[in-house]
Order: C-alpha cells, then structure tokens, then sequence
C-alpha cells in the first residue's frame, strides 16, 4: 500500500531564505508526482506535475525534482516572501491512474 | 473557466438526515474525483469517475455514501443517513484525464451535529 510522508511537519522562516520540502513515498511504481497548495480554508492549487519519467519541474521561484528510485521528491522555494505562507502537499498518482495518495503536507510560514 | 464548482459551502445537520454535495467540473474534463478532508487522517479519495462512469470507490467508507454523476458537467455525493463523524471538508477535482494536473474545487464544509 503506497504511503506518503512529508517532513517537516511545520517550517517557520523569516522572508528571503531560500527552503526545501520534502517528500517520500514507499512505492516507487507511481505515474507522477504532483505539488498543492492549500491555504486556510480554501481548496488546493496545484503548484508542479512531474512525471515519471522527469527528474524536475520549474515553475517561477518553484522547483520540484523527483527520485523515482529512492522514493523521494523535493519542492525547492527560492526566496520566501510572507505570501508563500500556506500548507504544501505532495500527492503521487499510482499506476492504476488518478488516484492521487497525499502526504499529511507541511505547514509553511514565512515571516516579514 | 470558473474553475471546479461545489455547493454548498457549508453545511451544519443534524444526525440522521440526507446530506447532498454538489460539484460542477471544469468544462471539457473528463475525471472527477470526491476527496475528504480531516485533521485525523488526511485527504483521502472516496470515489472518481472517468466519463461519468465511476472507476474506483474503494475509498467509500461505507454503504451510507453514494456517489452519481449522471453527465459530465454535474456529480453528487450523498450521505443518508449523516454521523457526527462524516464532519469534514469534502472536495471534489477534475481533470482533463485520469493522471493530468487536478483541480479542486472550494471544497463543502461538513458538520454533523
């Protein structure tokens, strides 16, 4: 049964460090990999698709990379601005297709 | 697009009654999935569908919830009858199919009383 787990739980920084966040999962036979954004009260964005077959994905101050083999992904934030502030979830979509597996997610706060 | 639509945003009943979700998906999507939301446990999938027809509903906790979605712009998701314990953010996503990007509605705010 594929598990994910992010850590750390909680992260507070103050503005402009540049941070990672990271994510495991136990099965490595996924189809993607895909990072959220959740801010209180609202639904979820996604942020980055990585494929399975990628390695990593950009998207502006964003940065996700993806170890199939070892079970790992990273999100990388360059720069941390208060409006980053917000829980991040990691989800993998298994090879039976659309079923996304999320982590329990990390809860960024980034201080001015 | 107005993006993935659910009503209502919140709901407060009382045990035993008939709750009823609703959720538009994005115009042109052909998967949309149920998710529910606790601090305890997560999000976790209930049910998705692939052209309407329902793929997966292992994640239905049980025989109280029902899922329909009876054409591609329109689904359901009905608990009959409600517990205190189906209290949780319940969110529907779409996409264009089963493993492309997912987008997520507002989510419905379920208490059970």
């Amino acid at each position: 049964k594929q598990e994910v787990t992010q850590i750390p739980a909680a992260l507070s920084v103050p503005e402009g460090e540049n941070l990672v966040l990271n994510c495991s999962f136990t099965d490595s036979a996924i189809y993607n990999l895909q990072w959220f954004r959740q801010d209180p009260g609202k639904g979820l964005t996604s942020l980055l698709l990585i494929q399975s077959s990628q390695r990593e994905q950009t998207s502006g101050r964003l940065n996700a990379s993806l170890d199939k083999s070892s079970g790992r992904s990273t999100l990388y934030i360059a720069a941390s601005q208060p409006g980053d502030s917000a829980t991040y979830l990691c989800a993998v979509n298994d090879n039976q297709g659309g079923k996304l597996i999320f982590g329990q997610g990390t809860e960024l706060s980034v201080k001015p | 697009d107005a993006g993935v639509i659910q009503s209502p945003r919140h709901e407060v009943t009382e045990m035993g009654q008939e709750v009823t979700l609703r959720c538009k998906p994005i115009s042109g999507h052909n998967s949309l999935f149920w998710y529910r939301q606790t601090m305890m446990r997560g999000l976790e999938l209930l049910i998705y569908f692939n052209n309407n027809v329902p793929i997966d509903d292992s994640g239905m906790p049980e025989d109280r919830f029902s899922a329909k979605m009876p054409n591609a712009s329109f689904s359901t998701l009905k608990i009959q009858p409600s517990e205190p314990r189906d209290s949780a953010v319940y969110f529907c996503a779409s996409s264009l199919e089963g493993t492309a990007k997912a987008f997520f509605g507002q989510g419905t705010r379920l208490t059970v009383v």
